[in-house]
C-alpha cells in the first residue's frame, strides 16, 4: 500500500475502546474544519466537518469537537475498531481565495492503529 | 455513482524528464484540485481548476501546471523533474455548492517515483 507518512504521530488503542485524535490549526479565521481519513492505498475519505458557529457535531461513531479559543479540533471514535486503522487529518477552510474559490489546508495527519 | 478516478496509478521517470497526470472527477462536479502528498510535507495544495480555468493555486514551481477539459475532467504536468518531485499526487473533485461548504472527494491517486 501507499506510505503516507513516515513520521506521523501514532496512536494505538485497543479495539472497542475509544480514541481520541487531535489536530491544531492555524488561521484564526478559518470557519470550516473537516476531518479525512487515509487507509493504505487510498485517497483521503471525509468523515465529519463542522462550521466555525459550532463546538461539537457528531456522527455515527464520530463526535467532532471545536475549541476556538485554543485553535484546537479533536476526533472522537467510539468503540474502535480494526477497519479504523488509517491515517487521519483535519483540514481547515483558509477562506475566501478569490474567484469563488476556496482553499484547504491540511494538517500532518496522526496514524491511528487499532489493537484486536 | 463512480468516484474520482486517477491514471496512472503508478509512474517512474528520470530527472529531467515531465509527467502528464490525468484525473476524472464524479460525474457532475466541475470543480477539480490537485494536491501532492510527501512524507515530509503531508498533504500541499497545488492548484484548484473549474470550468476550463484555474481559480486557485499554491506555492509551487512554474514546473507545476494543469489544466482542464470541457468534461470536467483534469491533467497535471510536471516539467524537467527533480527527485523531490516523488510523491503521491491526489485529484480531488467537489461539486459546486453555495455558501462556504467544501467538501472534496479524492481519488486513489497517483504514485510518482523520479530517479
Amino acid at each position: 500500500g501507499e506510505s503516507v507518512g513516515l513520521h506521523l504521530p501514532t496512536l494505538s488503542v485497543q479495539e472497542g475502546d475509544n480514541s481520541i485524535i487531535n489536530c491544531a490549526y492555524s488561521n484564526s479565521a478559518s470557519d470550516y474544519f473537516i476531518w479525512y481519513k487515509q487507509e493504505s492505498g487510498k485517497g483521503p475519505q471525509f468523515i465529519i466537518d463542522i462550521r466555525s458557529n459550532m463546538d461539537k457535531r457528531q456522527g455515527q461513531r464520530v463526535t467532532v469537537l471545536l475549541n476556538k479559543t485554543v485553535k484546537h479540533l479533536s476526533l472522537q471514535i467510539a468503540a474502535t475498531q480494526p477497519g479504523d486503522s488509517a491515517v487521519y487529518f483535519c483540514a481547515e477552510n483558509m477562506g475566501y481565495s478569490g474567484a469563488g474559490s476556496y482553499q484547504l489546508t491540511f494538517g500532518k495527519g496522526t496514524k491511528l492503529s487499532v489493537i484486536p | 455513482k463512480a468516484g474520482v478516478t486517477q491514471t496512472p496509478r503508478y509512474l517512474i521517470k528520470t530527472r529531467g524528464q515531465q509527467v502528464t497526470l490525468s484525473c476524472s472527477p464524479i460525474s457532475g462536479h466541475r470543480s477539480v484540485s490537485w494536491y501532492q502528498q510527501t512524507p515530509g510535507q503531508g498533504l500541499q495544495f497545488l492548484f484548484e481548476y473549474f470550468s476550463e480555468t484555474q481559480r486557485n493555486k499554491g506555492n509551487f514551481p512554474g514546473r507545476f501546471s494543469g489544466r482542464q477539459f470541457s468534461n470536467s475532467r483534469s491533467e497535471m504536468n510536471v516539467s524537467t523533474l527533480e527527485l523531490g518531485d516523488s510523491a503521491l499526487y491526489l485529484c480531488a473533485s467537489s461539486l459546486e455548492a453555495s455558501g462556504r461548504r467544501y467538501e472534496q472527494y479524492f481519488g486513489p491517486g497517483t504514485r510518482l517515483t523520479v530517479t
